[in-house]
């Protein structure tokens, strides 16, 4: 098994732009997460989809940020505009069942 | 306001001998418990969890143990290898929600 599919790996970015950052669950995992890292506040749940339907985003920061789950295998985290604070580690995750999720590598995004 | 609390962001322990890793919750309704681990460039990863019917869980060279009153969970590794050197999230979720809660983390540095 190919585990949770991230990508990019790293983006660099000027403010403003839109970013779009990709993940690919494990296959047969009903639910997906997404996450951001920061020094400042650790790692924090963005939002999560259980069967592709968005069941609690009360972590997405603002109305900037929004999250897709289109089918069982794809998911997105698009961020527009972009600015300098949104710099962090995005982790995709999956599950499935309650309990363990298993974490991709990680999206490193720097917002200059 | 955290849940979840790490207070420890760094231990340093010597090879051979025992990690302890402390985690404190707030929220009473978690009654599941993970430790995560994580190394620089890569997604956390699963080590070991606990239901809150249970107050000692053991894997190998690891064991969680939970004291519900007090509302605290602690990791041991022993004994202690260079390999254990990385992140060690602690994570919590109530009920059948797949929703985790995570701690900031405690870098764990073991020396040969």
């Amino acid at each position: 098994d190919a585990g949770v599919i991230q990508s990019p790996r790293h983006e660099v970015t000027e403010m403003g732009q839109e970013v779009t950052l990709r993940c690919k669950p494990i296959s047969g995992h009903n639910s997906l997460f997404w996450y951001r890292q920061t020094m400042m506040r650790g790692l924090e749940l963005l939002i999560y989809f259980n069967n592709n339907v968005p069941i609690d985003d009360s972590g997405m920061p603002e109305d900037r940020f929004s999250a897709k789950m289109p089918n069982a295998s794809f998911s997105t985290l698009k961020i527009q505009p972009s600015e300098p604070r949104d710099s962090a580690v995005y982790f995709c995750a999956s599950s499935a069942a309650v309990g363990s999720q298993y974490f991709g590598p990680g999206t490193r995004l720097t917002v200059l | 306001d955290q849940q979840v609390k790490q207070n420890s962001p760094s231990l340093s322990v010597q090879e051979g001998r025992i990690s302890i890793l402390n985690c404190d919750y707030t929220n009473s309704m978690f009654d599941y418990f993970l430790w995560y681990k994580k190394y620089p460039a890569e997604g956390p990863t699963f080590l070991i969890s606990i239901s809150s019917i249970k107050d000692k869980n053991e894997d190998g060279r690891f064991t969680v143990f939970l004291n519900k009153s007090a509302k605290h969970l602690s990791l041991h590794i022993v004994p202690s290898q260079p390999g254990d050197s990385a992140v060690y999230f602690c994570a919590a979720s109530s009920g059948s929600n797949y929703k985790l809660t995570f701690g900031k983390g405690t870098l764990l540095t073991v020396n040969p």
